[in-house]
């Protein structure tokens, strides 16, 4: 079945406390992306990835970091994480960057205390 | 950044109704989704529509590229309609907006039976 994962779905953690959200695809994806989704702020960008090695800011990078040295694989990660960072997270991908239907993973719900 | 409006904000609908969402974006586009979020948080594409129009079922969308807008219809609408309705863009401006996508705030929709 075609599908994104990611995982966990949903972690409380404490403020500093260096943690990674996973996400990985199954459908040869070039195009992989981080959101989150705040209420009264609908869904931001946080980093994209056109392909293997290849990544950039989006709108709210601050904060976190991605790497991508598989196509399948784009981990986000808080290296200290903050109340601020409190959210709901999203990976998807999409075939090409700016070409074709983006699919969603079910969503990282993150607390920090 | 390219901006994204959507209208109207919330949606109230008896169920067998039928309705018109809109989409305004400030910049040309060479992207252009629509997705519904349901109530689970679940987030859904229902259209890849850069231009022209589509239908899938009880839903059809259409983009004016030209006038910078995109409408999503629903017809006949169930109470499974209900939930968020996000329009997302990409700038065909190229640069570093390649590869970024813009939400809009979204459209809630309530629908009783």
């Amino acid at each position: 079945e075609a599908q994104v994962t990611q995982n966990p779905r949903y972690l409380i953690t404490v403020t500093g406390k260096k943690l990674t959200v996973t996400c990985s695809q199954n459908m040869n994806h070039e195009y992989m992306s981080w959101y989150r989704q705040d209420p009264g702020l609908g869904l931001r960008q946080i980093y994209y990835s056109m392909n293997v090695e290849v990544t950039d800011k989006g709108d709210v990078p601050e904060g976190y970091k991605v790497s991508r040295k598989e196509k399948r694989n784009f981990p986000l990660i808080l290296e200290s994480p903050s109340p601020n960072q409190t959210s709901l997270y999203f990976c998807a991908s999409s075939l090409y960057p700016q070409v074709g239907e983006q699919y969603f993973g079910p969503g990282t719900r993150l607390t920090v205390t | 950044g390219i901006q994204v409006e959507q209208s109207p904000p919330d949606l109230i609908l008896q169920e067998g109704a039928n309705s018109t969402l809109r989409c305004n974006f400030s910049d040309s586009v060479n992207n252009l989704q629509w997705f519904h979020q349901n109530p689970w948080g679940q987030l859904i594409n229902l259209f890849y529509i850069p231009s022209g129009t589509k239908q899938n079922g009880r839903l059809s969308a259409t983009t004016v590229a030209t006038e910078r807008y995109s409408l999503l219809y629903i017809s006949s609408s169930q109470t499974t309609d209900s939930g968020v309705y996000f329009c997302a863009v990409g700038s065909d401006a190229g640069g570093t907006s390649y590869g970024k996508l813009t939400f809009g705030q979204g459209t809630i929709l309530t629908v009783h039976p």
